[in-house]
């Protein structure tokens, strides 16, 4: 079946550590997606990527940071430098970056930083 | 620049209409609206273009006003199944799916 899978569903680190969080789709789109979900405050775009080997910052980057170097993979790396990380993240993907293509989404990843 | 969504909370009786607000304060191009239950991914309802041009499911309807840069999801016949948070996306032409999200609305449905 095709689709769009992340993992791990819940991680745990110790402050100070950076941690990757995987996608993977097997949909054969083109452009891939983080966002950020906190309670309240919907979804927040992380990075984005429309090609391969090719990404942009949203806007909430800072602390982040993505590769896209196959097209169905865009793992994500929540740095040290992100001060409150504790969060639910999405990844998503659409066949192109056009606002007509819907976006697919993972089932996400909870990361909680002790 | 995230769109505002309202209600932020609603519960309805099994069978009841529901709307959906969801505005922004920049112009638009397009509005897509997800559904997400707790503690799944969010799902794709509907896209809605500048033009009138609509894809999505044919059970949920939905009106996009540009000139107010507004857009609103009807709910009628609400279902248990319907229960989850609605959210918005929004963009300006030629961002791609760098759009905005709302906040969200949570719809609660009840026998």
């Amino acid at each position: 079946d095709g689709g769009i899978t992340q993992s791990p569903k819940y991680l745990f680190r110790k402050e100070g550590q950076n941690v990757t969080l995987s996608c993977e789709q097997n949909l054969n789109h083109d452009a891939m997606y983080w966002y950020r979900q906190d309670p309240g405050q919907g979804l927040r775009l992380i990075y984005y990527s429309q090609i391969v080997n090719d990404f942009q910052k949203g806007d909430i980057a800072e602390g982040y940071s993505v590769s896209r170097e196959k097209k169905e993979s865009f793992p994500l790396t929540v740095t040290s430098a992100q001060k409150n990380p504790t969060a639910f993240y999405l990844c998503a993907s659409s066949l192109t970056g056009a606002m007509n293509t819907e976006a697919f989404f993972g089932q996400g990843t909870r990361l909680t930083v002790v | 620049q995230q769109p505002v969504q309202s209600p932020q909370a609603v519960i309805l009786r099994e069978g009841e209409d529901a709307v959906i607000n969801c505005s922004s304060s920049k112009a638009l191009y397009s509005v897509h609206w997800y559904r997400q239950k707790h503690g799944e991914a969010p799902v794709f309802l509907m896209i809605l273009l500048k033009g009138g041009e609509q894809k999505g499911h044919e059970k949920i309807s939905a009106s996009f006003n540009e000139k107010k840069q507004q857009s609103s999801l009807y709910l009628t016949a609400s279902q248990l199944s319907y229960s989850g948070t609605y959210f918005c996306g929004t963009g300006p032409p030629g961002t791609g799916n760098q759009f905005y999200f709302g906040t969200g609305t949570s719809l609660t449905v009840i026998p």
